[in-house]
């Protein structure tokens, strides 16, 4: 069984700050690791995805995140808030040996402030 | 944008009445997911499909039944629907082919049980 946890249902930046959503994973398997943010009356978008290789992966609109498996964290990062990035995001995580169904944090809400 | 596509996008229903929801993909996909969005849960996955006709349960299945008889549609059936059915449900598609792990998703059905 796998399960996310996302520390922080709000988060509040300023525009140009730089933005840190956490996520944690639990796995019995090295898992398939993704974000995706959801705007207002919209479906969800992926932003990025770790499945191998490089632990850093880069996404659109300027955000990263890296795996970590010795924390069992995968944390979502932009160096410079634009108020277009107020949404709410979601981590997920994986089993590569299913059927790719996904197990889903709560969200994080973004507020970014002018 | 992945060629998914919800119907219908709202509907309001009675207690005790039986509700379909469809989801048409035009990307070939072989898996496809119905999952559920509930404020303080993230997204849930009630019912998925790994081919034509072979389906499995999520984690908040009862209630729910499903069927794919092509490759292109999958439908989600409340059997008598009840308020605590009241949701947005998401209907997600993934290849599942080498590194294609994501699941792209659908706009979106708001459904309210009154």
């Amino acid at each position: 069984a796998q399960s996310v946890t996302q520390l922080g249902s709000h988060v509040s930046v300023s525009e140009g700050a730089l933005v840190l959503l956490r996520c944690n994973y639990s796995s019995s398997v090295p898992p398939y690791l993704f974000w995706y943010v959801q705007y207002p009356n919209q479906g969800l978008q992926l932003l990025l995805k770790y499945t191998t290789g490089a632990t850093l992966v880069k996404g659109i609109n300027g955000f990263e995140a890296e795996f970590k498996k010795s924390e069992t964290s995968f944390h979502l990062t932009k160096p410079s808030a634009h108020m277009s990035d107020a949404a709410e995001y979601f981590c997920a995580v994986s089993d590569p040996r299913g059927d790719y169904k996904l197990s889903f944090g709560a969200g994080t809400t973004v507020t970014v402030r002018a | 944008d992945a060629g998914i596509t919800q119907s219908p996008r709202h509907k309001v229903t009675e207690t005790g009445t039986p509700v379909t929801l469809r989801c048409h993909q035009t990307e070939n996909h072989r898996y496809m997911y119905w999952y559920r969005q509930d404020p303080g849960h993230g997204l849930r996955l009630i019912h998925y499909s790994y081919g034509v006709k072979d389906t499995d349960k999520g984690e908040v299945s009862d209630g729910y039944s499903v069927s794919r008889s092509k490759t292109e549609d999958f439908l989600l059936t409340l059997e008598s629907a009840t308020s605590s059915q009241t949701s947005v449900y998401f209907c997600a598609i993934s290849d599942g082919q080498g590194l294609n792990t994501e699941a792209f998703f659908g706009q979106g059905t708001r459904l309210t049980v009154v």
